[in-house]
């Protein structure tokens, strides 16, 4: 069973539209969640980490955790074209399991 | 300057031949991973590292070993390489294994 599951597997949103992307895990005694945006032909950089059930913001970059529903999320606000990237969620318990990405495009 | 660098970023070799990736990062982080990107299957974990001469199989180990003899420096080394070990492998770094993880830029290796 995939410890990490994320949804959907692509996402099209026009620009300044919230994108909102969704990850499901197996492991309710892990504390410990990053999102990381991953640009085409490049590495991973990351974007939020969450440690606690709740809301924290990065800037453009909301994530929410829920583990009693084993759910995080995350929330672009006002994408911009440039944000067209792959996202993928981890999860470390403590050691790092990653979703297989979202790819989120944004049209302007 | 928080760095992986990953040398080379390209690399094409024939099936058979001995394939040498290296890694470095110039943070003092204990832990480094290699991991392989391939399409449809996501960050797959091949190594992981703790410190200097202490590694560890990750999910995907068969056909790949690793080296580690100075902390900021992590080989991944493929013994006769294969196709199917055509991929993109990426090094990566945390401070612990539950610490953010830094990753390199990859490195496209085809072998052919």
């Amino acid at each position: 069973q995939q410890k990490v599951q994320q949804s959907p597997e692509s996402l099209t949103v026009s620009e300044g539209a919230m994108a909102s992307l969704n990850c499901t895990f197996s492991d309710g005694t892990s504390d410990n969640f990053r999102w990381y945006r991953q640009h085409s032909g490049k590495g991973l950089e990351v974007l939020v980490s969450i440690f606690s059930d709740g809301e924290k913001e990065e800037g453009r970059f909301t994530a929410h955790l829920n583990r009693a529903s084993l759910h995080v999320s995350l929330h672009i606000r006002e994408p911009q074209p440039s944000d067209s990237a792959v996202y993928l969620c981890a999860m470390s318990i403590p050691r790092i399991f990653f979703g297989d990405g979202t790819q989120l495009v944004v049209k302007p | 300057d928080m760095k992986v660098t990953q040398m080379p970023r390209y690399l094409i070799k024939r099936m058979g031949e001995n394939v040498l990736l290296e890694c470095g990062q110039d943070m003092s982080h204990e832990t480094m991973y290699w991991y392989r990107q391939d399409p449809g299957l996501g960050l797959q974990l091949i190594y992981i590292s703790y410190d200097v001469d202490s590694n560890s199989e990750g999910d995907i180990p068969k056909g790949y070993r690793v080296s580690r003899k100075k902390r900021e420096h992590f080989s991944l080394i493929l013994d006769s390489a294969k196709t199917n070990q055509t991929s993109v492998y990426f090094c990566a770094s945390s401070f612990r294994g539950d610490t953010e993880v830094f990753f390199g830029k990859g490195t496209r290796l085809t072998v052919v």
